[in-house]
């Protein structure tokens, strides 16, 4: 079954730790994975997709087949990343498939 | 540029009423997602139209809901009647047409459905 896991609801770190969250999938084919981000107030927008390779706000996701992860990171946490963030696979019928969230807190 | 937009914000209504969502899509962009999140759960993958086709419906729960997108532009969700388990955020996406698997789909602001 297709699927994608997040398995913390809730990360809370001090600013300037480093910040990982966690994306597992389950997919049979070419997987096409993507980082939504959604800050208070402000609707779901692409943070990260995997193709592109390139860091975003200084967030970096790679694709792990073996592990079958795509963990999103970012070496310094800053106050403005706290948000909800959201792990997605794209199928071939381009529908995207979520992960349940993970609400990202900077403590001060 | 604006964005995409949903209307209404917020809709409270009783359960065993009609209730119509609306979407407007960024101008140009043929493809057009409707997803849900159910509170608690995840964001789930509803129907997706190409221009004014049903390209993909498979994730509408069941015939309570109707999705149209008539002449391509703006779409509409009717939930008739409504029950108390479609409460949740409804949100609306959209994408330009392309050769590439994907496309950045852009998300409006959502929908909240109270069914009381």
């Amino acid at each position: 079954a297709q699927r994608v896991t997040q398995p913390e609801k809730l990360l809370s770190v001090f600013k300037g730790a480093p910040v990982e969250l966690k994306c597992n999938y389950s997919y049979s084919g070419s997987p096409e994975l993507f980082w939504y981000v959604q800050y208070s107030r402000q609707r779901l927008q692409l943070l990260l997709r995997h193709i592109s390779r390139e860091s975003i706000k200084g967030f970096t996701a790679d694709l792990n087949k073996g592990e079958t992860s795509f963990h999103l990171k970012k070496p310094f946490a800053q106050e403005e990343d706290s948000a909800m963030y959201y792990c997605a696979l794209g199928d071939s019928n381009y529908q995207l498939i979520w992960g349940a969230g993970t609400k990202l807190i900077i403590k001060p | 540029e604006a964005g995409v937009t949903q209307f209404p914000s917020h809709s409270v209504i009783e359960k065993g009423q009609t209730v119509t969502l609306r979407c407007d899509p960024i101008s140009g962009h043929d493809n057009l997602y409707w997803y849900r999140r159910v509170m608690g759960k995840e964001i789930k993958f509803l129907l997706h139209f190409v221009k004014e086709s049903k390209q993909d419906e498979s994730g509408m729960p069941n015939n309570r809901f109707l999705a149209e997108r008539t002449g391509g532009t703006y779409s509409t969700l009717k939930v008739q009647p409504a029950e108390l388990e479609d409460s949740g955020v409804y949100f609306c996406a959209s994408s330009p047409p392309s050769l590439l698997t994907y496309n950045e789909q852009f998300f409006g602001p959502g929908t909240r459905l109270t069914v009381l």
